[in-house]
This record gives structure tokens, C-alpha cells and sequence, in this order.
């Protein structure tokens, strides 16, 4: 166990619907990181926030949305959901500074979506 | 950006000989190269990183190296188990709490 925790565990939906993913980051962990991995697919960077505040994006789509909250657990938002974002949906948190040198991620178990 | 490509895509080994994977990255700022183990349906586990200050890292049966001027690390798994079977990713990233880029991972299965 990670100590990154994720839900709901599956979510099933019809095209065009919105759907939110929740993710909570371990204690004291102030990154969170969203990652996308479709069926037999490798690992695609999202986005991450900060301690509250978005840093980086990646290969995110203008139909997804995120945000950290102040409790720093995060949320992101799928909508106008189309057949090829079924994918299973990570989030890892990081302990590190902005600062620091090193990036050591812990993984949560991850969110399946399943857009019919 | 960074690009982190790894191969080979799938390796077959018989149990107990040994499993080598191996990265190249692009970008020579990358300081830290974390190794991930995944199971089916299940998430990604670090078992292993290396840090660019160090050549070589060893973990029981796990070992991997890097060498920065050629930009390329290994994983090396010896007396393979056939609970070694599973996904492995590579990854790659840059000071300051930076995201990972990924490998294409490589599918590893252990023949009894």
C-alpha cells in the first residue's frame, strides 16, 4: 500500500457525460500528479499541482480539468467524455519540495474509467 | 522534452536466468530514474531508482545502472522468479519535484 489512495476503484459512464476523479496523496505529501494509461499503453503525464497551484501540463485535453484543495487531495474532471478516454486514470504523490533535487513518486491504485 | 525509450517491448526468460532492460533519454538535465513494476489491473510499484550522482544501485536481485555521458540505464533482475512476470517501466525526470516521462514498458514473462 502506497498510502495514496483513489476513488471510486471503477466508473462506468455513456459518452458526453463529466465524471470526477478523486485522489488523496499521502501525509505530508504536497505534489500530486495525474497520469493516463489506456489498454496495454504506457504511462501519460496529465498534469500536477503544488501545494494548491497547477505546475506543470502535459498531454492533457481541454475537456479535462484539475484542482488540489487545500486538505491538498485533488480532483480531476472528464467531461463531454468520448469512447477512447476509457483508460485507467493514476494519481502519485511526491513528497519533494520545488526545490529538491529528486522526484520519488508513489502511485495511488488508479480509477478505471469505462465510457460506453 | 524529454524522451525516454526503452526496448526491449517484451522479454521471455527462463526461470532463474536473468532479465536485462534497458533506457535512453534525451535529455541530459534528467537527474533521476526511477524503475516501475506493474501488475495487471494493478498500479505501478517503484522497485528501484538510481540517482545521477551514482553509477550503479543494487537491491537483492534487482540492480540497475546508469551511464550518464551515453544516456542510457539498465535494469537487471537475476534469478528470475516467476512472481517477476509483469510490466516494467522506466522513467525519467528533472530537478525540482518535476514529472516523470515514461518508457513504453516492456512486458516480462518468466517461463517455469
Amino acid at each position: 500500500d502506497s498510502g495514496v489512495t483513489q476513488t471510486p476503484k471503477h466508473l462506468i459512464t455513456a459518452t458526453g457525460q463529466r465524471v470526477t476523479l478523486r485522489c488523496s496523496p499521502r501525509s505530508g505529501d504536497l505534489s500530486v500528479y495525474w497520469y493516463q494509461q489506456s489498454l496495454d499503453q504506457g504511462l501519460q503525464f496529465l498534469i500536477q499541482y503544488y501545494n494548491g497551484e497547477e505546475r506543470a501540463k502535459g498531454n492533457i485535453l481541454e475537456r479535462f480539468s484539475a484542482q488540489q484543495f487545500p486538505d491538498l487531495h485533488s480532483e480531476l474532471n472528464l467531461s463531454s467524455l468520448e469512447l477512447g478516454d476509457s483508460a485507467l486514470y493514476f494519481c502519485a504523490s511526491s513528497s519533494q519540495l520545488a526545490g529538491a533535487s529528486y522526484n520519488e513518486q508513489f502511485f495511488g491504485p488508479g480509477t478505471r474509467l469505462t465510457v460506453l | 522534452g524529454e524522451n525516454v525509450e526503452q526496448h526491449p517491448s517484451t522479454l521471455s526468460v527462463q526461470e532463474g536466468d536473468s532479465a536485462v532492460i534497458k533506457c535512453t533519454y534525451s535529455d541530459s538535465a534528467s537527474n533521476y530514474f526511477p524503475w516501475y513494476k506493474q501488475e495487471l489491473g494493478k498500479r505501478p510499484q517503484l522497485i528501484i531508482d538510481i540517482r545521477s550522482n551514482v553509477g550503479e544501485k543494487k537491491d537483492q536481485r534487482i540492480a540497475v545502472t546508469l551511464n550518464k555521458t551515453a544516456k542510457h540505464f539498465s535494469l537487471h533482475i537475476t534469478e528470475t522468479q516467476p512472481e517477476d512476470s509483469a510490466v516494467y517501466f522506466c522513467a525519467a525526470s528533472k530537478p525540482g519535484a518535476q514529472k516523470l516521462v515514461f518508457g513504453q514498458g516492456t512486458r516480462l514473462t518468466i517461463n517455469p
